[in-house]
């Protein structure tokens, strides 16, 4: 079965940290994973896909099939960070299962 | 180009009612999928539209159903409601089955 686990349900850090958000995932195919963000008020978008090896908004990840990972990392968090955090996970098939996100808050 | 809408934005149904929701793809897109979010949860897969046809189903009960038009918009209907169908229902997009989704603003349901 896929599963995608966030094991942080807040995380806070202050302005400049660097910040990590987990996800671990279990599926016994080839993945495709993603990252979504929600600002306040705003709709769910798309982050970053792991496929495309980019840096978003200072935002990486790297999936790691070894350990079923695909932590987002930012070297220099911004107040505009500030916002939920969803890892979500596809391969196989037409679904996204989704983990139960991360709230992020990035202090002054 | 127009993101993807959802109506409406709020909805109060009792136990044992009926409810339709409906969604607008994103112009040139030709696959919807639908995903209730429960409160502190992340979305779940409830299924996929393409080109009219249901194509992939989460483990949601029958009395959860659907719809895809001919202009790719979609409707999501559920039967005799129960409280736990209390949720915001996400609708997305995308130009393929597997393609990058692009979600609407929700509509959040609220069964007493």
């Amino acid at each position: 079965a896929q599963r995608v686990t966030q094991p942080e349900k807040l995380l806070s850090v202050f302005k400049g940290a660097p910040v990590e958000l987990k996800c671990n995932y279990s599926y016994s195919g080839s993945p495709e994973l993603f990252w979504y963000v929600q600002y306040s008020r705003q709709r769910l978008q798309l982050l970053l896909r792991h496929i495309s090896r980019e840096s978003i908004k200072g935002f990486t990840a790297d999936l790691n099939k070894g350990e079923t990972s695909f932590h987002l990392k930012k070297p220099f968090a911004q107040e505009e960070d500030s916002a939920m955090y969803y890892c979500a996970l596809g391969g196989g098939s037409e679904k996204l299962v989704f983990g139960k996100g991360t709230k992020l808050t990035v202090n002054p | 180009e127009t993101g993807v809408t959802q109506s409406p934005t709020h909805l109060i149904k009792t136990r044992g009612q009926q409810v339709t929701l409906r969604c607008s793809s994103q112009s040139g897109h030709n696959t919807v999928s639908w995903y209730q979010q429960a409160l502190g949860q992340g979305p779940q897969f409830i299924f996929q539209y393409y080109r009219e046809e249901e194509n992939g189903r989460g483990n949601f009960p029958p009395r959860f159903s659907g719809l895809q038009f001919p202009n790719y918009s979609s409707e999501l209907n559920v039967n005799a409601l129960e409280l736990d169908d209390s949720a915001l229902y996400l609708c997305a997009s995308s130009t393929g089955t597997r393609n990058e989704q692009f979600f609407g603003p929700g509509t959040r349901l609220t069964v007493l």
